[in-house]
């Protein structure tokens, strides 16, 4: 199988502070994680392309100093939501992809971020 | 999202077959996918279809690809309760590698 684990699952956290959520792949190497955020009409936006080793890639209209993301090992990804604010609140699931290649994507589970 | 497109909600009765419709715009995917997100959880891959394929049946699923029209359908026989989920048409762009994924639709199952 390919899993993907995320954490935490939901954090809850002041505005102004900043909150960094996990993805890992668990019986895997990923090359390329993805970060989406799902809003509460349930579309989901790509955020950004992580690449091991090097610089995420944003999408366009994503502010890279707001959403820190680092691809430190070929197994871990994580997202930084820095300086949050209640409108940061939001659903945000990462991916993983198993080979440069191939295009098939396996989801971790999301985490729920409320900014009070 | 907005180059696959689908209806954002679908109605059934449990037992009945439902049909959740995708339009994309890539002619040259080389597959599509079909997602399930089941309440406050990520997404699995349910199927997916090669683009030189018209149809795919996977047990209650089947999938049929219209590569004239960019039409994408996916079929549930029999459905049940814990087919109850938002289902993503997804389309990978291998120039951009990445997936578009369409908005999503919500299939509810009355009794």
């Amino acid at each position: 199988g390919a899993v993907v684990s995320q954490h935490p699952s939901r954090v809850i956290c002041k505005s102004g502070t900043s909150v960094k959520i996990e993805c890992r792949s668990l019986d895997f190497q990923a090359t390329t994680m993805f970060w989406y955020r799902q809003f509460p009409k349930q579309s989901l936006m790509l955020m950004a392309t992580s690449n091991e080793g090097s610089k995420a890639t944003y999408e366009q209209g994503v502010e890279k100093d707001k959403f820190l993301i680092n691809h430190a090992s070929l197994t871990l990804s994580t997202l930084t939501v820095t300086s949050a604010h209640p409108e940061d609140s939001s659903f945000y699931i990462c991916s993983a992809r198993k080979g440069v290649s191939t295009d098939t994507q396996y989801f971790g589970p999301g985490t729920r971020l409320t900014v009070l | 999202g907005e180059d696959v497109e689908q209806s954002l909600f679908l109605s059934v009765r449990e037992g009945d077959s439902s049909v959740i419709n995708c339009t994309y715009t890539d002619s040259s995917s080389t597959y599509l996918y079909w997602y399930k997100q089941e309440p406050g959880a990520g997404l699995q891959l349910l199927t997916y279809i090669f683009s030189n394929m018209d149809m795919k049946q996977d047990q209650r699923l089947t999938v049929l690809l219209n590569k004239k029209d960019k039409h994408l359908s996916l079929r549930i026989a029999d459905t049940q309760t814990g087919d109850s989920a938002i289902y993503f048409c997804a389309e990978p762009r291998s120039s951009a590698s990445k997936i578009i994924f369409g908005s999503g639709t919500r299939l509810s199952i009355r009794p």
